[in-house]
């Protein structure tokens, strides 16, 4: 079975533009989280959707959006994009919102200039 | 508010040898899951073992096993016989509150890095 998958692996973009970021969760695996790493950090949470509803939001700006579309996969959007915004981009999912381990994928390496 | 505490940023090991990466995590629910994932170079996190607060034995996954030390709370991964592969970031996490798995609060990581 394939593993989360996200795309594009890297990203090089300028200060103000926007990103969209793409995950496709394992097959069978209803939830999809985001999360940001900033480098030598752990990652911080910043949504989770599960059933295409949003269940949980981190502490970050609004210019992060993110939805999840009927087969599952998801999409993190972000506006006006700052420096501080380069970072590693994971994605992962779970099968339900159970005692199951989150399954992540490579990530997104994000460059801000 | 859930915190996780890792104040090893580096440890290093002999090969074959056993390592204990220490985790000390705080919140005040009384449901909650601990997790240990590895991050090699690559950046992929890969899960590696879990512990529900309600499980009373520790939790073991081959080479891994996790020390939970309730009135401590303290979640340590032990790696028994090391291998060069094992060399990669450690961190732990946490999910309480009766929410959903998909929400970890991680910890800062811990380098481990195994000598042949």
């Amino acid at each position: 079975d394939a593993g989360v998958t996200q795309s594009p692996t890297h990203l090089i973009k300028t200060r103000g533009q926007h990103v969209t970021l793409r995950c496709s969760p394992i097959s069978g695996h209803k939830s999809v989280s985001w999360y940001q790493q900033v480098l030598g950090q752990g990652p911080q949470f910043i949504f989770q959707y599960y059933e295409k509803e949003e269940r949980g939001r981190g502490n970050f700006p609004d210019r992060f959006s993110a939805r999840q579309f009927p087969n599952y996969s998801s999409e993190l959007n972000v506006n006006a994009l700052l420096l501080g915004d380069s970072a590693l981009y994971l994605c992962a999912s779970s099968h339900s919102q159970g005692r199951s381990p989150l399954h992540f994928g490579n990530g997104t390496r994000l460059t801000v200039t | 508010a859930q915190k996780i505490t890792q104040t090893q940023p580096g440890m290093f090991v002999q090969e074959k040898e056993a390592v204990t990466l220490d985790c000390t995590y705080d919140t005040s629910d009384q449901s909650y899951g601990l997790f240990w994932y590895k991050q090699p170079s690559s950046g992929e996190m890969i899960f590696l073992i879990y512990q529900g607060s309600y499980d009373e034995q520790n939790a073991t996954e081959g080479r891994y096993s996790l020390n939970f030390q309730k009135a401590r709370k303290s979640a340590n991964l032990v790696i028994s016989a090391s291998q060069l592969g094992d060399s990669a970031m450690y961190f732990c996490a946490m999910n309480a509150g009766g929410t959903s798995y998909g929400k970890l609060t991680f910890g800062q990581g811990t380098i481990l890095t195994v000598h042949p």
